[in-house]
């Protein structure tokens, strides 16, 4: 089955810096990739998805990028601001059904 | 955020007993997840149904039973024979198909004494 990790397991930026967090899963039949972010004592909320098709996405300070071929996603955030800090969590879902399996996650900590 | 609840928000349990979590959402979304939830370990499946009176296990559905009698709800058992039942419990719900975002219920925290 398929098992994606996450990587780093916690990041610290200063406010107004990029944060990178990076993705790889093992089956290359997965095609669609989300990313949730889950503030502290929250729900896991969607913050930006990509599919197979495409290679970028952007939503504002939000991107993800996916390299099919090496088989990993990244999720991008730039001019990081305190209320950015939370854990995320990548995923990757294959054709048929809706399953996730999500990474570990990343505890993201912005400092002011 | 509304639509969809998890009750109750605590719950306490003696080895041995089974204890069912509740989920509800009005939605209208044909698929239900149960989703387990460990330090460190992200969130792992145990259980889904992509329609009414059918469901799947998920990676980790050892101890754990569900049932889906409606659309809107889908129940959570953990019995006695779940090793390590202490965890925070997350329910989600989506529109069938593929690439749909899920949509998280506010969890349970299940703490066995």
């Amino acid at each position: 089955g398929e098992n994606v990790e996450q990587h780093p397991s916690t990041l610290s930026v200063q406010e107004g810096d990029s944060a990178v967090i990076k993705c790889t899963y093992s089956d290359s039949a997965s095609n669609y990739f989300p990313w949730y972010k889950q503030e502290l004592g929250k729900r896991p909320q969607l913050i930006i998805d990509i599919r197979s098709n495409v290679g970028e996405k952007k939503d504002q300070r939000i991107a993800v990028t996916l390299n099919k071929t090496a088989k990993h996603f990244s999720l991008h955030i730039t001019e990081t601001q305190p209320e950015d800090s939370a854990v995320y969590f990548c995923a990757a879902s294959q054709r048929y059904g809706n399953k996730l399996v999500f990474g570990a996650g990343t505890i993201l900590r912005v400092k002011s | 955020d509304g639509g969809i609840t998890q009750s109750p928000k605590y719950l306490f349990r003696k080895e041995g007993q089974n204890v069912t979590l509740s989920c509800e959402q009005n939605l209208n979304h044909d698929a239900m997840y149960w989703y387990r939830q460990d330090p460190g370990q992200g969130l792992r499946l145990i259980y889904y149904s992509q329609i009414v009176n059918d469901f799947q296990k998920g990676d980790i559905a050892e101890g754990y039973s569900v049932s889906r009698e409606k659309k809107e709800s889908f129940p959570l058992t953990v019995t006695s024979a779940q090793k390590n039942p202490t965890a925070f419990y997350l329910c989600a719900s989506s529109i069938s198909g593929n690439y749909n975002e899920q949509f998280f219920g506010p969890g349970t925290r299940l703490t066995v004494l």
